[in-house]
């Protein structure tokens, strides 16, 4: 099946750190691609969604300035949590899609723990 | 009410048992239909994808869209422990953004 891979899987950080996520379709091109959110035994969250060199649409409540998302080609995004706090700590889950008419497929997450 | 409706459970069954999991839902514009499986500390895996209604079967996994009745479901035949998971319905309509349910924990006793 189609392949999300998502880097780095864990991560942890001081307070006031930028840390950069990134994510790669390896085997189909992502004409669309979205970053979710999930707390414990919740559902995930979506916070953006981005398509291949145009400009991320957040959602409501979701800081575009505190989490920049690039989506520089059609295999790879990137979303960078800058000056990143305590409270930003979550698990974080990309996913992609090549187009309107097939499914999206999820990378394995990273999960931030600020200090 | 919710746009997608899913009992969190947790539901155990024994290994072996035919797992049973659905979802309703009250957008009828829902066109595009998804059933993914999340482990622990792992992002969603794609398990099924089916359009418009119908079934979908997929080794073990079969999946059932009833648009009329707004409803979808799942079934694992010969449960294993290795099912053990959360179960996440999907849907969307066009290019939309995915409404999940809130997710099926399983459990599958060996």
């Amino acid at each position: 099946g189609a392949v999300v891979s998502q880097h780095p899987s864990w991560v942890i950080c001081k307070s006031g750190t930028s840390v950069k996520i990134e994510c790669r379709s390896l085997d189909f091109q992502a004409t669309t691609m979205f970053w979710y959110r999930q707390f414990p035994k919740q559902s995930l969250m979506l916070m953006a969604t981005s398509n291949e060199g145009s400009k991320a649409t957040y959602e409501q409540g979701v800081e575009k300035d505190k989490f920049l998302i690039n989506h520089a080609s059609l295999t790879l995004s990137t979303l960078t949590v800058t000056s990143a706090h305590p409270e930003d700590s979550s698990f974080y889950i990309c996913s992609a899609r090549q187009d309107s008419n097939q499914p999206q497929h999820f990378g394995d997450g990273t999960r931030l723990s600020i200090l | 009410q919710k746009e997608v409706e899913q009992d969190p459970g947790p539901l155990s069954v024994p290994e072996g048992a035919i797992v049973s999991l659905n979802c309703t839902y009250s957008n009828s514009a829902f066109q595009y239909f998804m059933w993914y499986r999340q482990y622990s500390r792992k992002g969603p895996e794609l398990l099924m994808y089916t359009y418009s209604s119908g079934n979908k079967e997929d080794g073990r996994f079969t999946a059932q869209v009833d648009k009329s009745s707004k409803y979808i479901s799942l079934f694992i035949r010969d449960s294993q422990p290795s099912d053990s998971a959360t179960y996440l319905c999907a849907m969307r309509s066009g290019n939309n953004r995915l409404a999940f349910g809130k997710g099926n924990q399983v459990v599958v006793i060996p």
